[in-house]
């Protein structure tokens, strides 16, 4: 079946620091990738998404790109900020149209 | 526009006892989800709707758990009894027709704490 992977956190940083969270996925078929963000108090929000393969997904700094060669979707950001602190879940979606999820990782910035 | 609203937020409730939660989707989707979310981990699919019928109940504990999505709008998620390892956020969730490449909306989730 389909799943997928992501780093454990928490993963600390100081603000301004660079930020790589790793997520592999297996799947068949041609599965689009996402990435959700989790912010404290509220709910699941979609952060960016890719839906072929060497598409890369931008949104609010942030970026990944969709390796089908490696079956990755890595995140990644330049320069984080405090705000950018929320838990960060890796997913996919294939045929069925069920959204497949990664285990989350927790970031926290600290200025 | 109204994004996904769940009610309640917060209920807590001891074990055996039964509950509901209650989910409107965005207007016109016709796909709604109801995800189990466990504290410290990523959110899995209960049940899948296309309009009002389930087309994807596999991971439903049907036991305990029933779900039902009358006239395809709002959607109701229950337990009976429950118990304490039902203790985690219930998430509903409404997409439209864009095959794989649309986007989940997700409402607020209802997180439940079984005594």
């Amino acid at each position: 079946g389909n799943s997928v992977t992501q780093m454990e956190g928490p993963v600390t940083l100081s603000e301004e620091a660079f930020l790589t969270i790793n997520c592999t996925y297996t799947a068949t078929g041609y599965p689009s990738l996402f990435w959700y963000v989790q912010y404290p108090g509220e709910g699941l929000q979609l952060l960016l998404k890719a839906t072929k393969a060497d598409d890369k997904g931008s949104n609010k700094g942030f970026e990944a790109t969709y390796r089908k060669e490696t079956t990755s979707f890595h995140l990644e950001k330049g320069s984080v900020q405090v705000s950018d602190s929320a838990v960060y879940f890796c997913a996919l979606r294939a045929a069925g149209n069920k959204l497949t999820f990664g285990g989350g990782t927790r970031v926290l910035v600290k200025p | 526009e109204a994004g996904v609203v769940q009610s309640p937020r917060y209920k807590i409730i001891e074990k055996k006892q039964p509950v509901a939660f209650w989910c409107n989707p965005i207007s016109g989707h016709n796909t709604l989800y109801w995800y189990l979310q466990n504290l410290g981990q990523g959110p899995e699919l209960l049940i899948r709707y296309e309009n009002e019928e389930a087309v994807d109940d596999s991971q439903l504990p049907k036991d305990r758990f029933s779900a039902e999505r009358l006239k395809g709008v709002d959607s109701t998620l229950k337990i009976q009894p429950a118990e304490l390892g039902d203790s985690a956020v219930y998430l509903c969730a409404s997409s439209s027709g864009q095959g794989t490449s649309g986007e989940l909306f997700f409402g607020e989730g209802s997180r439940l704490t079984v005594l």
